[in-house]
């Protein structure tokens, strides 16, 4: 799985949209590009995937740029509850039997 | 919330004890994991089931027995444990291109 970089921590005004990055400039061309988070004392949390092109869904947006060495995720009204720690994987489509490797992530804080 | 539950959410026990953690999941996957997460160190594999069948055991001491009994359930029996596994004990299932989800865990504390 390839290498990925994040910022340690960043904080966020309630209301206003997050925008996480991370950096993977080794992606190869089968490697996905994940994102999940962890709220303290609680299992992972799956949020989002993508290969190229751009990802909506309830939960949040992916932005994957064109050579997808950087991308970006958006959760669009971050509210309090949203506090958490991001990691961003990236990861081959059948690695199914390998485990997921969590970096150290981003310390995402929500302030009211 | 994720469709993968886990029992019990807390769980204490001693050395001698034997016990057994449950998971269960209603989103039809094919593969479940369990995982254990300690302070302050990655996740780390333990088990992983294919259409009810191990295909991984990551060196994992034989104190921990998994069980699958079908496609929807997961078992980790536990006897005998040290208080060294004390940890989040997290089960998950895979879904298409290979996302995971996530049960609540079950903190484990052995005395």
């Amino acid at each position: 799985d390839a290498k990925t970089t994040q910022p340690t921590s960043m904080d966020c005004a309630e209301g206003r949209a997050a925008n996480l990055p991370c950096n993977h400039s080794t992606i190869s061309g089968n490697e996905y590009v994940y994102w999940y988070r962890q709220i303290h004392s609680q299992g992972p949390q799956y949020i989002i995937h993508g290969l190229k092109n751009n990802e909506t869904n309830e939960m949040a947006s992916l932005i994957i740029t064109e050579d997808r060495k950087s991308s970006t995720l958006i959760l669009p009204h971050a509210t309090l509850r949203d506090t958490a720690v991001y990691y961003c994987i990236v990861r081959g489509w059948n690695s199914g039997n390998t485990p997921l490797v969590f970096g150290k992530g981003t310390r995402l804080s929500v302030i009211a | 919330e994720t469709g993968v539950t886990q029992t019990p959410r807390h769980l204490v026990m001693g050395m001698t004890n034997k016990k057994s953690l449950k998971c269960e999941q209603h989103l039809g996957h094919n593969a479940m994991y369990w995982y254990k997460q300690s302070a302050k160190k990655p996740l780390e594999l333990m088990f992983v089931y294919n259409f009810k069948e191990q295909t991984e055991n990551n060196s994992v001491p034989s104190r921990f027995s998994p069980e699958c009994p079908n496609s929807s359930h997961l078992f980790l029996h536990l006897h005998t444990l040290q208080p060294e596994d004390s940890a989040l004990y997290l089960c998950a299932s895979r879904g298409g291109t290979d996302t995971q989800y996530f049960g609540p865990g079950t903190r484990l504390t052995v005395l």
